[in-house]
């Protein structure tokens, strides 16, 4: 059964941080990994998708990769901003399903 | 595009009543998946229909029910509503038939249950 954690719960940073937020999975062979944010009280935006055959995906400011072996994907992000604040999650489907198993999230917060 | 749409936003519910969500997916999209989040069980999946057909359920009582309508919204219904089931429930929408899909998902709606 696959069991997805996230690393650290919380992270308070200042403005203008790289930072990396981190995810592990049990079951290495995935077919995804998908990132999230959430900002408090409101639905999940998507980030990144990674396929199980990348390892790393890019959008602006976050990079995110993927190391099946070890069961590991870290959301990197540059230059943090205020308006980064949020809790990020990482999610990953069960076999051959849409059934995403999600971790519990990492609640960032960056002040200025 | 339009993204997927889910209503009403807010709901206040008594112990005991029934209430119906809804959940309309991104034009052309044909999977809906709904979950709930609470702050002590974080997201768990309650079920997922593509083409009106259940593909997939999680682990929740029967008072937990959804349906597809052929233009693929889709509703859920929680009855003999508990204090328990307050929590917000998203719903998530994909694309293709072809299994997994990314998955891009809704506002919410916040279910208080008094």
């Amino acid at each position: 059964k696959q069991e997805v954690t996230q690393i650290p719960a919380a992270l308070s940073v200042p403005e203008g941080e790289n930072l990396v937020l981190n995810c592990s999975f049990t079951d290495s062979a995935i077919y995804n990994l998908q990132w999230f944010r959430q900002d408090p009280g409101k639905g999940l935006t998507s980030l990144l998708l990674i396929q199980s055959s990348q390892r790393e995906q890019t959008s602006g400011r976050l990079n995110a990769s993927l190391d099946k072996s070890s069961g590991r994907s870290t959301l990197y992000i540059a230059a943090s901003q205020p308006g980064d604040s949020a809790t990020y999650l990482c999610a990953t489907p069960t076999y051959n399903t849409d059934k995403l198993i999600f971790g519990t999230g990492t609640r960032l917060q960056v002040f200025p | 595009k339009a993204g997927v749409t889910q209503t009403p936003r807010y709901l206040i519910k008594t112990r005991g009543q029934q209430v119906t969500l809804s959940c309309s997916p991104i034009s052309g999209h044909r999977s809906v998946s709904w979950y709930q989040q609470t702050p002590g069980q974080g997201l768990q999946f309650l079920f997922e229909y593509f083409s009106e057909t259940q593909r997939n359920k999680g682990n929740f009582p029967g008072r937990f029910s959804g349906r597809q309508f052929s233009n693929s919204r889709s509703e859920m219904n929680v009855s003999t509503l508990e204090l328990g089931d307050s929590a917000l429930y998203l719903c998530a929408s994909s694309l293709a038939a072809s299994l997994p899909n990314e998955q891009f998902f809704g506002p919410g709606t916040r279910l208080t249950v008094l």
